[in-house]
């Protein structure tokens, strides 16, 4: 079946550090989506890549699609404490079939 | 608009009680969709309902039901809980990209 793994599980850095979390994927996907969690909160859907190659910007963050449509990848520059908690890669293939990786723990020390 | 709201919030179950969690949204979404969270493991989809009448599974269905009771409500229910079923469990809705998240009812089965 579907898997979706992604690195490292916890990332601990210095304010002013930049940050990068890995998504990859056993199969092709059709698009993969990157979500937010805050400590004690809900998911909350940062952006969808959809075209091979793909990068889009969000001011600090950079997100990527690879070539092939198997893996991803989301990079903060100069972290914020405000950027702290777990972010999420979900991959899909078609309607309905998204999977979540396990997410990277964010955490910044100011 | 409150977007999607759960009740409860937190719950207590003994081994082999019984319990359903409510969900609804009001972004009038045609899909929905119930999820688990477990530490290191992300989000896995246990359930989903394309539109108003139609449920499916999902990843991780076994020990769950489902109802689409209408457009808005969407609700899960353990018939005979077990503590493997100790989670957070989030519901979601999305029209077509973004899905929406609630903010999630803390199950533990003692």
């Amino acid at each position: 079946g579907q898997q979706v793994m992604q690195i490292p599980q916890y990332q601990h850095v210095q304010e002013g550090e930049d940050f990068t979390t890995y998504c990859n994927s056993s199969t092709t996907l059709s698009n993969i989506q990157w979500y937010k969690q805050r400590p004690g909160g809900h998911p909350v859907f940062l952006i969808q890549l959809v075209k091979s190659g793909e990068v889009k910007k969000q001011k600090r963050l950079t997100f990527q699609f690879g070539e092939a449509k198997k893996n991803s990848s989301l990079h903060i520059t100069a972290t914020q404490t405000t950027d702290v908690g777990t972010y999420f890669c979900a991959g899909s293939r078609h309607n309905n079939d998204m999977r979540f990786g396990a997410g990277t723990r964010l955490t910044v020390k100011p | 608009n409150a977007g999607v709201t759960q009740t409860p919030k937190f719950q207590v179950l003994k081994t082999g009680q019984s319990m359903t969690l409510q969900c609804a949204q009001d972004m009038n979404h045609n899909s929905m969709y119930w999820y688990r969270q477990d530490p290191g493991m992300g989000l896995r989809l246990i359930y989903y309902s394309a539109s108003e009448g139609t449920t499916d599974k999902g990843e991780v269905p076994n020990g769950y039901n489902v109802s689409r009771l209408n457009k808005r409500e969407f609700s899960l229910r353990l018939e005979s809980a077990a503590p493997s079923q100790t989670s957070v469990y989030f519901c979601a809705s999305s029209e077509a990209v973004t899905q929406y998240f609630g903010p999630g009812t803390r199950l533990t089965v003692t």
